[in-house]
């Protein structure tokens, strides 16, 4: 199966600073490549996702880089703001439309 | 409307008790998924089911059986409830490949 791995699983920053978590895959097959964002006692959301033919999506503060050959994909939020403190979770789907997710990274944003 | 829903939200059970809970979603897509979520927050699958094929992840206890009387439903029974078992479940859908899913409010299982 798939394997994703999750760096960093803690985070804080200050208001108004960017964040970066980054994730590899292991499985070449894989395709599709969601984030998701949970907060506290809710259930994940979809933030931003990127498919294997794109190299990089932008919606708004938050963006989504993909390489393919590295394996690596990355979520990066700017002008971070409180309401963004959350655990985020990116994922990898295989070729059996199994979503597999990393380990999370608990983000704090600090006002 | 709630796109997928789950129910009960939270579950307090004993040691040995059989349980099932219940999900369905409302979106017509194909393929529901089971993960459970630990303390450690890793969100980990259990199944994924569609009309035509159920992929279990080989590290499920086969006292965990998921059961779909129709494509809107896909519910999880578990036999023989044990401590480890205590966790956060939470029910997916999505319409196929390279598409999001929608995932469920989640249930709260506690056994003591």
């Amino acid at each position: 199966g798939e394997n994703v791995e999750q760096h960093p699983s803690t985070l804080s920053v200050q208001e108004g600073d960017s964040a970066v978590i980054k994730c590899t895959y292991s499985d070449s097959a894989s395709n599709y490549f969601p984030w998701y964002k949970q907060e506290l006692g809710k259930r994940p959301q979809l933030i931003i996702d990127i498919r294997s033919n794109v190299g990089e999506k932008k919606d708004q503060r938050i963006a989504v880089t993909l390489n393919k050959t590295a394996k690596h994909f990355s979520l990066h939020i700017t002008e971070t703001q409180p309401e963004d403190s959350a655990v985020y979770f990116c994922a990898a789907m295989n070729t059996g439309n199994q979503f597999y997710f990393g380990t999370g990274t608990s983000l704090t944003v600090i006002p | 409307d709630t796109a997928v829903s789950q129910t009960p939200k939270y579950l307090v059970t004993q040691m040995g008790n059989d349980k099932s809970i219940k999900c369905e979603q409302n979106l017509g897509h194909d393929t529901m998924y089971w993960y459970k979520q630990d303390s450690k927050k890793f969100l980990k699958i259990m199944f994924s089911y569609n009309n035509k094929e159920l992929i279990i992840n080989e590290t499920v206890p086969n006292r965990f059986s998921p059961k779909s009387p129709d494509k809107a439903h896909l519910n999880l029974h578990i036999n023989s409830l044990e401590l480890g078992d205590s966790a956060v479940y939470f029910c997916a859908s999505s319409k196929g490949s390279n598409t999001e899913a929608f995932f469920g409010q989640g249930t709260r299982l506690t056994v003591v």
